[in-house]
């Protein structure tokens, strides 16, 4: 089955830049089945969708952060990527890559759907 | 956005009582395309990911035992853990993949009483 896991560095300095990469294995990404998906979960914060990645390129982000964030895929590793900019503290936390099932209701336009699988999340911490 | 608010935020059941959550949403998640609706419940333990348990709020994920259970439409929603096990204790979210963004409930923390 399909399983997912993170990469990247553990301590950031605060206004750098953040980059994850979430590597793909037990199947294709672009089979067109999944949303490539960012999520983390900040301390006293619960969990946030940050937003998500097609293998075509498409992609949509939460407007919370869609001014700093942006995304790619590299299906050729089989694997897409998360850039957060001007970190600052608030920014530490989990960060999880997971696959957001799609599905369709009129053709051929796909639907998010639920998340999963899972990677086993990245702590990052902002921090000089 | 859908705002999404359980209830309680933690549960205390003795072991092989039933467990019930709630989880309700600030609109209809409903989707009216497929007659389902659009709502997933997630366990997580600590130190771990979270892991699919329900979607589309009935349908068990594989793999997944059968005490664990959901129901509901439109913005109620409910698990139910039928026989509580040592290993269910952990935080229960529920999220809605209406509309993005898909946002997530604070989560209910489970313990044996």
């Amino acid at each position: 089955q399909v399983q997912l896991r993170e990469s990247g560095p553990g301590l950031v300095k605060p206004s750098q830049t953040l980059s994850l990469t979430c590597t793909v294995s037990g199947g294709s990404m672009s089979t067109g089945g999944y949303y490539w998906s960012w999520i983390r979960q900040r301390p006293g914060k619960g969990l946030e969708w940050i937003g998500y990645i097609h293998y075509s390129g498409s992609a949509d982000y939460n407007q919370s952060l869609k001014s700093r964030v942006s995304m790619s895929v590299d299906t050729s590793k089989n694997q897409f990527s998360l850039q957060v900019n001007s970190l600052t503290a608030a920014d530490t936390g989990i960060y999880y890559c997971a696959g957001a099932r799609t599905f369709v209701t009129v053709a051929p336009i796909r639907k998010h759907g639920w998340f999963g699988p899972w990677g086993q999340g990245a702590l990052v911490t902002v921090s000089s | 956005d859908i705002v999404m608010t359980q209830s309680p935020d933690s549960l205390a059941v003795s072991l092989g009582e039933r467990a019930t959550l709630s989880c309700k949403s600030s609109q209809s998640v409903f989707y009216s395309s497929t007659n389902k609706n659009s709502l997933a419940w997630f366990q997580q333990k600590p130190g771990q990911a979270p892991r699919l348990l329900i979607y589309w709020a009935s349908t068990r994920e594989s793999g997944v035992p059968d005490r664990f259970s959901g129901r509901g439409s439109g913005t109620d929603f409910t698990l139910t853990i039928s026989s509580l096990q040592a290993e269910d204790v952990a935080v229960y979210y529920c999220q809605q993949y209406y509309t993005s963004p898909y946002t997530f409930g604070q989560g209910t923390k489970v313990e044996i009483k």
